[in-house]
């Protein structure tokens, strides 16, 4: 089944504590991004990568890095969480051929929370 | 700066109403319109797209309006039903330098009841 897997689902962290979340998709896709949702705020982008070892920065990429060492993995990095990067998190992906031609495919979601 | 505008932030619908959701742009650039659906506790997932050059596109009880001149483009659901009840994005992207960006407007939560 094609689809992209968000782990873990669920994070408590305290602040400061780096955290590591995954993101891998199985389409073969060049394109990955990661979002994340605000109640009243919407999607909001974060990191995007047009391919392995290309990754470019979205509309709120501070507090985060990302690294895209291999085509199938997208890995959100938070090397010190702060209580307002506590939000729901989305990983995508798609081909590079552009939205045209392939939807983006989002994961299920990760639920941060930092106290 | 929001480059898609969205509203209403929710929406409260009869079963077999008409649930209408507006977005608008500023930049000319956009040459593709989707509108995302998201169930509780899921990604967002495409629903239906548009491109500038129709004026509308219709899939089953979804359609999307799209006024090039005005740069707005909505989504309509007829005959809404319980099982629509969902947070609905629009969103705009170009083909040109900015390929790669998908920008989404906020959202709205829309509810169908019985």
């Amino acid at each position: 089944e094609a689809q992209v897997t968000q782990n873990p689902r669920y994070l408590i962290t305290v602040t400061g504590k780096k955290l590591t979340v995954t993101c891998s998709q199985n389409m073969n896709h060049e394109y990955m991004s990661w979002y994340r949702q605000d109640p009243g705020l919407g999607l909001r982008q974060i990191y995007y990568s047009m391919n392995v070892e290309v990754t470019d920065k979205g509309d709120v990429p501070e507090g985060y890095k990302v690294s895209r060492k291999e085509k199938r993995n997208f890995p959100l990095i938070l090397e010190s969480p702060s209580p307002n990067q506590t939000s729901l998190y989305f990983c995508a992906s798609s081909t590079i051929q552009g939205f045209y031609n392939s939807p983006l495919h989002f994961g299920n979601g990760t639920r941060l929370t930092v106290t | 700066q929001q480059q898609v505008k969205q509203s209403p932030q929710s929406l409260i619908v009869q079963k077999g109403g008409i649930s209408i959701i507006n977005c608008a742009y500023e930049n000319t650039a956009f040459d593709y319109f989707p509108w995302y659906q998201q169930f509780p506790g899921k990604g967002p997932a495409l629903l239906i797209a548009i491109r500038p050059d129709v004026s509308e596109k219709k899939e089953g009880r979804f359609t999307i309006s799209f006024n090039k001149s005005a740069k707005q483009f909505s989504l309509h659901i007829m005959d809404s039903q319980p099982g629509d009840s969902a947070t609905y994005f629009c969103a705009a992207s170009t083909r040109g330098s900015t390929l790669g960006r998908l920008y989404f407007g906020r959202g709205t939560q829309l509810t169908v009841w019985p």
